[in-house]
C-alpha cells in the first residue's frame, strides 16, 4: 500500500537538532493530519489541513511547526524537542475534512529525542 | 470530556472467535470507526458504523449500539496474521475523531 508515504521512517534527534519529516498523498485527498502516537496512549491529533489551509491546531507546543505547501505534501518541522515527544508521528489524509470520510494512514516516523 | 474506552491486551487461539469491545461518551455521534495497526506499521482501515447493528465483513464483523455507547468487533477463525493491536475511534458532533488507546490482541498457536 502505498497511498500515503512517510519520510524517514526512523529518526534520532538531539535537543538542539532542527528536523523535518515529510508526508505525500496519492489518493488525490485534500485534507491532511498529523497525529502523535506513543504507547498505549490514545492518538493524539496535532494538526490538521484542508486544501492547504491549517483547519485544527490542537495546543500543539510551537517547537512542532506543519507545513502544506500543496494537497499532496505535508511537512512537520521539528526543534528544540523535548524526550518526552519521543513517539512515533503518524501522518493521514482524508478526502474532505468535515465529514464522516475515512482516514487513511502512513506508516509513521518513529523519533527518539536524546 | 470525551472517552473511549477499550481493554488494554487480549489473548486468544489460533482458529477461535474473539470480541473487542469499545464504550464511548462523546459529545454527539457521526460513526464509529474500527482500524487495525500491525507493530510498526499504519493503521489501516476495517469498519465504519453509523446505524445500530451488525455489519459483516468477511472474517470480520463490527457492531453498534447508540443507545448504550457501545461497540464490539468479532473477529472469527483467528489467524496469525491478526495479531495486531485494534483501535476504536469516534466521530463527534464536530466530525473530530475522538480514539481510543487500542486493544493489542495476541493470537496463541
Amino acid at each position: 500500500e502505498t497511498g500515503v508515504t512517510q519520510t524517514p521512517r526512523h529518526l534520532v534527534m538531539g535537543m538542539t537538532n532542527k528536523k523535518s519529516l515529510k508526508c505525500e498523498q496519492h489518493l488525490g485527498h485534500n485534507a491532511m493530519y498529523w497525529y502523535k502516537q506513543s504507547a498505549k496512549k490514545p492518538l493524539e491529533l496535532m494538526f490538521v489541513y484542508s486544501l492547504e489551509e491549517r483547519v485544527e491546531n490542537n495546543s500543539v507546543p510551537s517547537r512542532f511547526s506543519p507545513e502544506c505547501p500543496n494537497s499532496s505534501h505535508l511537512f512537520l518541522h521539528l526543534h528544540t524537542l523535548q524526550p518526552e515527544d519521543s513517539a512515533l508521528y503518524l501522518c493521514a489524509s482524508s478526502q474532505g475534512s468535515t465529514g464522516v470520510e475515512t482516514q487513511y494512514f502512513g506508516p509513521g516516523t518513529r523519533l527518539l529525542v536524546l | 470530556g470525551q472517552n473511549i474506552d477499550q481493554p488494554t491486551e487480549m489473548t486468544a487461539t489460533e482458529g477461535a472467535i474473539v470480541q473487542i469491545n469499545c464504550t464511548y461518551q462523546t459529545s454527539g455521534f457521526n460513526g464509529l470507526f474500527w482500524y487495525q495497526q500491525h507493530a510498526g506499521e499504519a493503521p489501516t482501515f476495517l469498519s465504519y458504523n453509523v446505524l445500530d447493528g451488525l455489519e459483516e465483513k468477511g472474517r470480520f464483523s463490527s457492531f453498534l449500539s447508540r443507545s448504550k455507547g457501545y461497540s464490539y468487533l468479532l473477529l472469527k477463525e483467528l489467524q496469525m496474521k491478526d495479531s495486531a493491536s485494534y483501535l476504536c475511534a469516534v466521530k463527534d458532533s464536530n466530525y473530530q475523531l475522538i480514539w481510543g488507546a487500542g486493544t493489542k490482541l495476541i493470537i496463541k498457536p
